[in-house]
């Protein structure tokens, strides 16, 4: 079955300090995989992707991901959180169909 | 700068209405999106459409309906609300469907069901 897990409902870090969101999914053939970041009452967006190439993926506000296919890992990190990173943190992958497969979600908590 | 809107932010509604929520986007997109979004459950997709007139279920059809006469243009339309709708509504749009292309969301619109 094709599915996305972030185990973690909630992350705490210190201002200053590197932060690390985890993801693991299960999909078919190559994946394609999406981080996404949603500010409170505010839609999606877009952070970074990976689709083919480096498994290390910059993208925005100085992120970053590493694609790890042996572990079926796409873990979002940044190598010294704000506290404007605070928000919700989305992980998906393209699933067979085309069609996005979402993780439900990691609350990140960046405290001064 | 791609940009999608969304008719309403907040709705409250009573049981029993029929309820619109409207999507546009300005980016040319030949793929639009319903999700619902709730607490625990990440984003669940309801209906998508990859053309004028077109349109395919997701993974939570029931209760809903769409509706795509303009490229630019995808309704979301709720029969007779229930309570069990109360939830935060993301339209988006995607171009193409290859490689990978990144989905553009809209603020999204908070229902309320009464």
């Amino acid at each position: 079955a094709q599915s996305v897990a972030q185990p973690e409902d909630q992350v705490n870090v210190a201002e200053g300090n590197p932060l690390t969101v985890k993801c693991t999914y299960s999909v078919s053939g190559n994946p394609y995989l999406f981080w996404y970041v949603q500010y409170p009452n505010r839609g999606l967006q877009f952070l970074l992707k990976y689709i083919t190439g480096d498994n290390l993926v910059k993208g925005s506000y100085g992120f970053e991901a590493e694609f790890n296919k042996s572990q079926t890992s796409f873990h979002l990190k940044k190598p010294s959180a704000l506290v404007s990173d605070s928000a919700l943190y989305f992980c998906a992958v393209r699933g067979s169909n085309y069609q996005l497969i979402w993780g439900a979600g990691t609350k990140l908590i960046i405290k001064p | 700068d791609v940009k999608v809107t969304q008719s309403s932010r907040y709705l409250v509604k009573r049981t029993g209405e029929k309820v619109f929520l409207e999507c546009v986007q300005d980016m040319d997109h030949e793929n639009m999106f319903w999700y619902r979004q709730d607490p625990g459950l990440g984003l669940r997709l309801i209906y998508f459409s990859y053309d004028v007139k077109m349109k395919e279920k997701g993974d939570i059809p029931e209760g809903y309906s769409v509706s795509r006469e303009k490229k630019e243009r995808f309704s979301l339309i709720l029969e007779s609300a229930s309570t069990n709708q109360t939830s935060m509504y993301l339209c988006a749009s995607r171009s193409g469907q290859t490689r990978g292309e990144t989905q553009y969301f809209g603020p999204g619109t908070r229902l309320l069901v009464l």
